[in-house]
């Protein structure tokens, strides 16, 4: 069946360096890919998504790129700010169904 | 554009007891409403699935008897915990889907049992 495999548990980085949480996928489908941002006590707000391979997809500092011949979907950031701290979820789509999320990576961001 | 709302944002109820909460899709035509719960410390878990027009597919460890869902039409689904207990609680989200890409989720409503 289809899955979603993040970067696990909990990503610390010092303000100003780089950020990559990495997203591998399964899928017998053509797919839609998500990242979603997941503040404390807010509900998940969409990021960025792609169903275009190799097409960089940016969106509020962050991007991503879908390699479909390797099924992934990491999220950068070239400078890391203390604001990006938050629950960070990749989830895909895939044709007539729902939304299949992973298991979300927290990221901080520390001075 | 397209937006989703979701009623009550917060509730708490007493254990033993039932609460209904309702999604609303504003700007767009909810063909299918997916139901998930974020337990805590946890990711979204898929509790069912709803298409107009169809017979609503429950995830495994999700059924009907515990989590009635209504949709009767392109703009509006509810979703019931029947006598909720401590482990019913979290954050239950509604994404509404218009064709076949991307899912809008409301808000969600926080779901407390004492």
């Amino acid at each position: 069946g289809d899955s979603v495999t993040q970067t696990e548990g909990l990503v610390t980085l010092t303000e100003g360096l780089p950020v990559m949480l990495n997203c591998t996928y399964q899928t017998a489908y053509s797919t839609f890919l998500f990242w979603y941002v997941q503040h404390l006590n807010e509900a998940p707000k969409l990021l960025l998504k792609s169903s275009t391979d190799n097409k960089r997809t940016e969106h509020q500092g962050f991007h991503a790129t879908l390699h479909k011949s390797s099924s992934s979907f990491h999220l950068q950031k070239s400078s890391a700010q203390l604001s990006d701290s938050a629950l960070y979820y990749c989830a895909l789509i895939n044709s007539g169904t729902y939304q299949r999320f992973g298991t979300g990576t927290k990221l901080q961001v520390v001075p | 554009g397209a937006l989703v709302y979701q009623y009550p944002r917060r509730t708490i109820c007493k254990s033993g007891t039932s609460m209904r909460m309702e999604c609303q899709a504003v700007g767009f035509q909810a063909t299918s409403v997916a139901w998930y719960r974020q337990s805590p410390q946890k990711t979204f878990e898929l509790i069912a699935l709803s298409t107009v027009n169809s017979a609503i597919k429950y995830e495994q460890n999700f059924t009907q008897e515990k989590f009635p869902i209504s949709h009767p039409n392109l703009s509006f689904s509810s979703m019931t915990v029947l006598n909720a207990y401590l482990e019913d609680r979290g954050l239950y989200l509604c994404g509404a889907r218009e064709g076949k890409d991307t899912q809008y989720f409301g808000p969600g409503t926080r779901l407390l049992v004492l």
